[in-house]
């Protein structure tokens, strides 16, 4: 998973699988944030999630923000192909205006 | 709709020279403004944030300096290139105060050699 001490993570999946990114965070976070970044280009958000929701749904992705054991997931279900980029998961620090980013999991979806 | 575009797409600089590097925001009122660094398969290191113009915040201190001259317009600047300044720089903006979603620019990618 992001954030905590380990390595950056990288999956290679067959098209149509699903698959399910951790974010882990040592402090309190209220939002947390999905990004995806395609090779080249900048990240761009997929979900914002905040701690009144738990979970939330943007077509077939879902995220999850557990307050109580610190940590974030964001699930893709029926992956693509054009799914292959990186996934980072960003939370705010105390001060809104400094947003933290795990280290990023690199997912390789073969067709 | 807002577009946020970012100056030069890439750049090869030698150590020691200086660097300016440009973001604008078009469509966009007093945005938030933001830089971020990031080493090739690394993660998005956050630089500094501007809420307003010619305010700008230090987030982590990379002898980089950045400066909000106008609304739209967020630049990032040193006078000494050093070889770690090497990676992919991006701006971002966000709307609001409350956490808010930022939308992040095409790029910069700098070589410095």
């Amino acid at each position: 998973s992001q954030w905590g001490e380990e390595n950056l993570q990288a999956l290679s999946i067959q098209e149509g699988e699903d698959v399910t990114m951790n974010c882990s965070y040592k402090t309190y976070t209220t939002v947390v944030q999905w990004y995806r970044q395609k090779s080249g280009k900048g990240p761009a958000q997929l979900i914002l999630i905040r701690s009144n929701e738990r979970e939330k749904r943007s077509g077939r992705l879902r995220a999850t923000l557990d307050t109580s054991s610190q940590s974030s997931s964001l699930s893709i279900t029926g992956t693509l192909a054009t799914d292959t980029a990186v996934y980072f998961c960003g939370r705010h620090d105390t001060n809104a205006y400094k947003v933290i980013f795990g280290k990023g999991t690199h997912l390789h979806v073969l067709p | 709709a807002q577009t946020i575009h970012q100056w030069p797409v890439a750049e090869i600089k030698a150590v020691g020279s200086p660097l300016s590097l440009g973001c604008t925001i078009k469509g966009k009122s007093s945005p938030n403004l933001y830089w971020y660094w990031q080493a090739t398969g690394g993660t998005l290191q956050q630089l500094f944030y501007s809420i307003t113009v010619g305010q700008v915040e230090s987030v982590v201190q990379l002898n980089l300096s950045a400066s909000r001259p106008k609304d739209d317009q967020f630049i990032l600047s040193t006078e000494k290139l050093l070889l770690s300044h090497s990676g992919f720089y991006l701006c971002a903006w966000s709307e609001g105060i409350n956490q808010d979603t930022q939308y992040f620019g095409p790029g910069t990618r700098l070589l410095v050699l």
